[in-house]
């Protein structure tokens, strides 16, 4: 079964307003990641939160995590036609061997 | 500095027929995956390493082995191929296994 589950599973907005993504898991995680795949390509990471951090940035992009509430949240500022894509959670369920995917988030900028 | 590499890119396979993908990476790490790509799925976790000779199921192994026999390579064998297994496939690496991974482009398998 899936740990985590993006929110939502398409998003279409304006070039230039913000997407926000959420993924909500089921079991205790050392480790929260974000990526981004383009269509056709292998995925890219994007951030790694962990379990102690509550957020973080890098660019454009600012991720948070609720250890309480179990979920995470990425936030793409100033979107870009460029930024199209899908956006994956994964989580570790505590564990340090491997990860799991959620289903990710298709994001459509229009520009 | 290649990355992840993954041979073929594109594969068209009989029912029954068996074929190798391989994967390589020139980053020395220790884990590497292989997962499959469904629409509407996510990537789903097949079969993974922890190092050199070491080899584990993920979520979906049943049609499939593996084997890591030198530590920059993991390769991924179906048998005897269905219909079912026609997808994408994605290998990856990382120097932990609650790292980021380093994905390879893919290879896209379709089964006939």
């Amino acid at each position: 079964s899936q740990q985590g589950e993006e929110d939502p599973q398409a998003l279409s907005i304006q070039e230039g307003e913000n997407a926000t993504m959420n993924c909500s898991y089921k079991t205790s995680i050392n480790n929260l990641q974000w990526y981004r795949q383009n269509s056709g390509r292998g995925l890219v990471h994007l951030i790694l939160i962990r379990s102690n951090e509550r957020e973080k940035h890098s660019g454009r992009l600012r991720v948070t995590l609720d250890t309480s509430k179990k979920s995470s949240s990425l936030l793409i500022t100033a979107s870009r036609a460029a930024d199209t894509a899908s956006y994956f959670c994964a989580t570790d369920r505590a564990s340090y061997d491997k990860v799991i995917f959620g289903p990710g988030t298709s994001l459509s900028v229009i520009p | 500095n290649a990355g992840v590499t993954q041979t073929p890119k594109f594969r068209v396979l009989k029912t029954g027929q068996s074929m190798t993908l391989l994967c390589a990476q020139d980053m020395n790490h220790e884990y590497m995956y292989w997962y499959r790509q469904d629409p509407g799925m996510g990537l789903r976790l097949i079969h993974y390493s922890v190092g050199e000779g070491t080899t584990a199921k993920g979520e979906v192994p049943d049609g499939y082995n593996v084997s890591r026999l030198k530590k920059q390579n993991f390769l991924l064998g179906l048998e005897s191929a269905a219909p079912s297994q026609t997808s994408v496939y994605f290998c990856a690496s990382s120097l932990r296994g609650d790292y980021e991974q380093y994905f390879g482009p893919g290879t896209r398998l379709t089964v006939t």
